[in-house]
């Protein structure tokens, strides 16, 4: 089953509008979780690192008063695209990293699609 | 060097074939390695873990290579299940550190 579950899977919003994306670990604590976007027939972005109770690191080039993130708890992070506009539209995933053993596994949500019109 | 490269594909092939795929990787202080499978409008799901010199399960194997900074993954006996992109993705800061994807190999098989 799902070991990260986001939500929605997909949303219609228009422009100038807000949506929020949520991220959770089912079965895990995760004080950290990634969040990107990827394009039609492009790689995956790095938008930000959230961490829990602090605040997110966000990469070169991402504007963090337009994609607010917030990680409350240790299970939960929001992704929050304000004043959403068309060029946002996009497949956004988040991620978290859970430790079994040894190893160190990412797994990701089931993505949201977003279209701005 | 790009942090990670990868072959731009992409690669049609018939089933039962054997196809490889290359990914180079800048930062020659990275340690562990992914490549994740990724289906059309799907997320991305971690086919392998490569943390030495190599790994291999079942049809697909992985090849590292520390001094050319080039990681393979091979799979043999495609099916047409196999069709997916394939993720090289490599840590950035350690196997902790954030994980920098490839731009992917599309890889269709074909009856």
């Amino acid at each position: 089953g799902a070991v990260v579950s986001q939500h929605p899977s997909r949303v219609i919003c228009k422009s100038g509008t807000s949506v929020k994306i949520e991220c959770r670990s089912l079965d895990f604590q995760a004080t950290t979780m990634f969040w990107y976007r990827q394009f039609p027939k492009q790689s995956l972005m790095l938008m930000a690192t959230s961490n829990e109770g602090s605040k997110a690191t966000y990469e070169q080039g991402v504007e963090k008063d337009k994609f607010l993130i917030n990680h409350a708890s240790l299970t939960l992070s929001t992704l929050t695209v304000t004043s959403a506009h068309p060029e946002d539209s996009s497949f956004y995933i988040c991620s978290a990293r859970r430790r079994q053993g040894g190893n160190t596994e990412a797994f990701f949500g089931q993505g949201t699609r977003l279209t701005v019109v | 060097r790009k942090e990670v490269e990868q072959d731009p594909g992409p690669f049609n092939v018939p089933e039962g074939a054997t196809v490889a795929f290359n990914c180079t990787y800048s930062n020659s202080a990275s340690q562990s390695f992914f490549w994740y499978r990724q289906d059309c409008r799907k997320e991305p799901k971690l086919l392998m873990s490569v943390y030495s010199s190599g790994n291999e399960d079942g049809r697909f194997t992985a090849q590292l290579n520390r001094a050319s900074q080039y990681i393979s993954l091979l799979i043999r006996d495609s099916k047409l299940s196999d069709s997916a992109t394939y993720l090289c993705v490599v840590p950035r800061g350690g196997s902790q550190g954030n994980l920098i994807f490839g731009k992917g190999t599309k890889l269709s098989v074909k009856p």
